[in-house]
């Protein structure tokens, strides 16, 4: 059984740019969070999606931020002209049913550096 | 070895000994906890989690006591091994999907 599997592990971004980070949940699971982790922190919620659906986004940065969850594929999250403060590790979590009351399997996650 | 509050972040143990691992939560509503460990590089590692309804929960080498009065979570790792060098979190879960994670405990193994 595969994980989560994030891609890619390292993404090096000049600012201005654009970063795409994928993540494929486990098999069989409809329900993706991503979460940021910035250096000795704890992570951070952002997005919520179920399949073509966002939940709730409300931990992520209403400007240049999107995320999606398409019927087929991975789920992507998008940042547009990237700034050196969003260099951070981005993790990708799924669920089976979404409940909550259910762990979350994490991904290794993507490190972002913007330069 | 036991790390006292969110404020000390760091925690050395001998091997061999057990390790106690400290964690306030902040919403009394919090109905669901789970313990990560994440090593360097990696993403988080589920190790345990426990229900609001109840206040202990053992697993193979570790055990989480929960005590609601006091919001107060802990992880206890028996028999402490270098591969139990990690930064541990606790998250509690605040509504129906969404997880909140403290800032992590560094600990740190000594041979």
């Amino acid at each position: 059984n595969a994980g989560v599997m994030q891609n890619p592990r390292h993404l090096v971004r000049r600012r201005g740019q654009e970063a795409r980070l994928r993540c494929s949940p486990m098999k069989g699971h409809s329900h993706v969070y991503w979460y940021r982790q910035l250096p000795e922190e704890g992570l951070k919620f952002m997005v919520y999606l179920q399949k073509e659906n966002i939940i709730d986004e409300s931990g992520m940065p209403k400007e240049r931020f999107s995320a999606e969850f398409p019927k087929e594929g991975p789920s992507i999250l998008r940042i547009q002209q990237v700034v050196r403060g969003d260099s951070a590790a981005y993790f990708c979590a799924s669920s089976l049913y979404g409940t909550g009351d259910e762990k979350l399997f994490f991904g290794s996650g993507t490190q972002l550096s913007v330069l | 070895g036991e790390s006292v509050g969110l404020h000390l972040p760091t925690l050395s143990v001998q091997e061999g000994d057990n390790s106690i691992i400290n964690c306030a939560y902040s919403n009394s509503a919090s109905d669901y906890f789970i313990w990560y460990k994440q090593e360097s590089g990696k993403g988080p590692q589920f190790i345990i989690d426990i229900r609001s309804n109840m206040d202990k929960r053992q697993g193979q080498r570790v055990t989480v006591l929960l005590n609601k009065t006091v919001k107060h979570l802990s992880l206890q790792i028996a028999a402490t091994q270098p591969g139990d060098s990690a930064v541990y979190f606790c998250a509690e879960r605040r509504n129906d999907y969404k997880l909140s994670f403290g800032a992590g405990t560094t600990v740190t193994v000594r041979a």
